[in-house]
């Protein structure tokens, strides 16, 4: 099957810094991504959805300047947090979406700790 | 507005059988999916429906009645493993994926 990666798994950051996650998919071409986010014994909330080339479309709340996703290639999406506070601290999950499946394939997760 | 609803926590014995239901309220209809998440894990793929009937893959089975807005997946011969979070999901007319906040399933021995 379809396989997509994240790197960092896990990251531990300052309040104050960025951290860049990237997400990307092996062995097929993604046109759109997906960006969730999950706390903790809550379900997945969706946060963006970026089509390779184009800007990504946030859900409402969302702060489109404080997590930029940049979707550059059909492989690669890569979100960044900015400015990074203690309360964005959870679990970011990606996933993709090739042009013929009708699944999402999703990524094992990054795990973001502000202290 | 739109709603997916499933319990919150289900508790059940290893070896029996188990069903989750899934109802839901979209704006659209073009697929149901299940996912299971173990704790700490992304969700992995369990199954799709888009038409009403049961599509069966090993223990699992999942079910679909498009006009009725409810789904259930059927686990069978329960094993420790299946302890986890089973994630009910539809996609709407946008081909936007709808989440249910998941059931919590224990397995006891």
């Amino acid at each position: 099957g379809a396989v997509v990666s994240q790197h960092p798994s896990w990251v531990i950051c300052k309040s104050g810094t960025s951290v860049k996650i990237e997400c990307r998919s092996l062995d097929f071409q993604a046109t759109t991504m997906f960006w969730y986010r999950q706390f903790p014994k809550q379900s997945l909330m969706l946060m963006a959805t970026s089509n390779e080339g184009s800007k990504a479309t946030y859900e409402q709340g969302v702060e489109k300047d404080k997590f930029l996703i940049n979707h550059a290639s059909l492989t690669l999406s890569t979100l960044t947090v900015t400015s990074a506070h203690p309360e964005d601290s959870s679990f970011y999950i990606c996933s993709a979406r090739g042009r013929a499946d009708y699944e999402q394939y999703f990524g094992p997760g990054t795990r973001l700790t502000v202290t | 507005g739109q709603n997916i609803d499933q319990p919150t926590e289900m508790t059940a014995t290893e070896g029996a059988i188990v069903q989750i239901n899934c109802t839901y309220q979209t704006s659209g209809f073009n697929g149901l999916f299940w996912y299971q998440q173990h704790a700490g894990e992304a969700p992995t793929f369990l199954s799709y429906n888009v038409l009403d009937g049961l599509e069966e893959k090993g223990r699992f089975s999942s079910f679909l009645s498009r006009s009725k807005g409810y789904s259930y997946l059927l686990l069978k011969e329960l094993q420790m493993k299946d302890s986890a979070s089973y994630l009910c999901a539809v996609r709407d007319s946008n081909y936007q994926l709808i989440w249910g906040a998941g059931t919590k399933l224990i397995i006891k021995p």
